[in-house]
């Protein structure tokens, strides 16, 4: 069964510091990883897409992996902000189709 | 300004009273899709469209029906609306083409009473 798990399910650090978030699926056969970002209430904003040739990728503050032999992936945040508070979700999608599998996310808080 | 735009943002409503919430998209994209997400979970997909006239069931289709008579709207429409519907629905647009990115709307919250 196609699945996407993500760790940890929340997590509170300091602003300025910081933190990686992990995502393990058995997605197969496997086409693109992406990292979301969910502010509450409000719909997911893309902030990677990495396919099986990538091993990692930026975007400002935020750099994804992604190991396609272990079937792994990590958002890492580096130098947090107030405003880097929310949901982050890690999708995969399967070759040939466009359903995208989701994992529950990683519900992050960051404290002044 | 590229969008998914839905209506209503918030719907209180009866059980069995049908409704619609709407979507639209104004980038062209071919590909629309219904998720609703519900706490602790992931998001799930009810339906999507691959194009115009063209739609099909996603994870939990049960008690929702969808349309796609024009390429930028993708209605949900549901019949006769239960408790177990109360969830945060979004709906989704990209191009078809591989790895491209989904534009999500700003979530409909739907409570049934």
């Amino acid at each position: 069964k196609n699945q996407v798990e993500q760790s940890p399910q929340s997590l509170i650090i300091l602003e300025g510091k910081n933190c990686t978030l992990q995502c393990n699926y058995t997605v197969s056969p496997f086409s693109n990883l992406r990292w979301y970002k969910q502010d509450t209430g409000r719909g997911p904003v893309s902030l990677t897409i990495m396919t099986f040739s990538e091993n990692t990728k930026s975007n400002g503050r935020y750099t994804a992996t992604l190991d396609a032999d272990t079937k792994q992936s990590s958002l890492h945040i580096t130098a947090s902000q107030l405003s880097d508070s929310a949901s982050y979700i890690c999708v995969v999608s399967a070759n040939g189709n466009y359903q995208l599998i989701w994992g529950a996310g990683t519900k992050l808080i960051i404290k002044p | 300004e590229a969008q998914v735009t839905q209506n209503p943002r918030y719907l209180i409503t009866v059980t069995g009273k049908k409704l619609t919430v709407t979507c639209s998209q104004n980038m062209n994209h071919e590909y629309m899709s219904w998720y609703r997400q519900d706490p602790g979970l992931g998001l799930r997909q009810i339906y999507y469209s691959m194009n115009v006239e063209v739609t099909d069931k996603g994870d939990v289709p049960e008690g929702y029906k969808v349309s796609r008579k024009e390429k930028r709207n993708f209605p949900l429409i549901l019949e006769s609306p239960s408790p177990n519907q109360t969830s945060l629905y979004f709906c989704a647009s990209s191009s078809t083409g591989m790895g491209t990115e989904a534009f999500f709307g700003q979530g409909t919250r739907l409570t049934v009473v």
